[in-house]
């Protein structure tokens, strides 16, 4: 039972151009999500985070926005550039596993952006 | 420099044979855990540790044995492995609370033939 999921396995943009990466989850405990960046050959590394009080955080080029109603959130890049194009994980976590530290993880989109 | 190191990067063995990943960190954290990555699932996480002689299972943590002797290392023991253990393994740690620092180390392909 997939708790996080990106539909989308790829996403292909232009250089420039805006990039959405989508995420949906259907636990209503989460209260807390991330977004991680992952290069070939490497580990993910943390990008931009959002806490369920909010319904968008910003950072440079990238925002991430929560519409909690729809258990949905995304992931906007504006304007995208070729470096950007890895494997984006959306992952989520509740309160009550703050000492477990689980994070709930999302299968990945894989973006591309052209030049 | 703050990093995760894992050893080895690639591995590839024989059912039943045992194995040990290595997980080291240089920050300090308390917190440290284990995820395997596998197409269509994403990461989940095997076993996790709050600090020394503290660990507890995760979603996925059939056939896999770890240990916290030390702060700074986390091994990842399969005492017998099976094919259906080939996966990437990526060590990970941070704080405690601090989600938005938490360290990836750089990834474990393993394979079990």
């Amino acid at each position: 039972d997939q708790q996080v999921k990106q539909n989308s396995p790829s996403l292909s943009v232009q250089e420039g151009r805006i990039s959405i990466l989508n995420c949906d989850y259907t636990n209503s405990m989460f209260d807390y999500f991330l977004w991680y960046k992952k290069y070939p050959a490497e580990g993910p590394t943390f990008l931009i985070s959002i806490s369920s009080i909010k319904d968008k955080n910003e950072d440079g080029r990238f925002t991430v926005f929560l519409n909690k109603s729809a258990k949905h959130l995304s992931l906007h890049i504006v304007p995208s550039q070729p470096g950007d194009s890895a494997v984006y994980f959306c992952a989520a976590s509740a309160s009550g596993s703050s000492n477990t530290g689980k994070l709930i993880f999302g299968q990945g989109t894989t973006l591309q952006v052209k030049p | 420099e703050a990093q995760v190191t894992q050893n080895p990067r690639y591995l590839i063995t024989v059912t039943g044979k045992k194995l040990t990943v290595t997980c080291s960190q240089n920050m300090n954290h308390e917190y440290m855990s284990w995820y395997r990555q596998d197409p269509g699932l994403g990461l989940r996480q095997i076993y996790y540790s709050m600090n020394v002689e503290v660990t507890d299972k995760g979603d996925v943590p059939e056939g896999y044995k770890v240990s916290r002797k030390e702060k700074r290392n986390f091994p990842l023991i399969l005492e017998s492995p099976s094919p259906n253990q080939t996966s990437l393994y990526f060590c990970a740690s941070r704080r405690p609370l601090s989600y938005n620092e938490q360290f990836f180390g750089p990834g474990t392909r393993l394979t079990v033939l």
